[in-house]
């Protein structure tokens, strides 16, 4: 299995900060990553594929980079309706999918 | 616009069977691969498997020996079955379609149903 660990777990951070965080895999994995944003209680919404590709729809503030085993995910200019848990997910290799723990962004 | 409905059981005891259904309206069913994934309560998320229109299915390993993703295609519909279910298996499930044309990643998600196994 490709084991994805995300760092932090948490961060605070103030509206229109740019935060980043990272997700690194056990292994290469080329750009076959995924990031999702999940609120309480909703399902994920995919935001980024293929490492850096936006997902339609999704606004330009959020990015994502990152090639092999470590890859960042950057949103620039945090707004109210970010603050929310991130997940990482890499397509890589499968069975299985695997997914990050969690980076969840909270207010300061 | 492609929706994913799903339903099932919501409260189980210790060994009985998970059973829930997945239902996709609009769009193609058969280009795709549709998947279960679960969230344990505070917890990260965990990929369970997919199916496709023909049956062709694959499963997490941690999962195999007691999940079953079965495919109705006619009705556009997928379900999962988990045997055997104890507390670790308390989650919210939500079925997903796994898209190609974005690196196969899960673009359309179900509402999520909560499972909850207790005596």
């Amino acid at each position: 299995d490709i084991q994805m660990t995300q760092s932090p777990s948490s961060l605070s951070a103030s509206v229109g900060d740019r935060v980043s965080f990272t997700c690194r895999a056990s292994q290469n994995m080329s750009i076959n990553m995924s990031w999702y944003q999940q609120k309480s209680g909703r399902a994920p919404k995919l935001l980024i594929f293929a490492a850096s590709k936006l997902q339609n729809g999704v606004p330009s503030r959020f990015s994502g980079s990152g090639s092999g085993t470590d890859f960042t995910f950057t949103i620039s200019g945090l707004q109210p309706e970010d603050f929310a848990t991130y997940y990482c997910q890499q397509t890589y290799e499968t069975p299985p999918l695997t997914f990050g723990g969690g980076t969840k962004v909270e207010i300061k | 616009q492609v929706q994913l409905q799903q339903w099932g059981a919501g409260l189980l005891k210790p060994s009985e069977t998970l059973s829930l259904t997945c239902a996709v309206s609009g769009g193609s069913f058969s280009g795709f691969y549709w998947s279960w994934i679960r969230q344990s309560p505070g917890k990260g998320l965990e990929w369970i498997g997919e199916i496709n229109h023909s049956g062709t299915s694959d499963y997490n390993p941690s999962l195999k020996s007691r999940v079953t993703i079965s495919v109705d295609t006619p009705k556009r519909q997928f379900s999962l079955k988990v045997s055997s279910v104890t507390a670790a298996d308390t989650a919210v499930y939500f079925c997903a379609r796994q898209n190609n044309d974005v690196d196969d990643a899960f673009d359309i998600w179900g509402q999520g149903t909560l499972v909850t196994v207790s005596s």
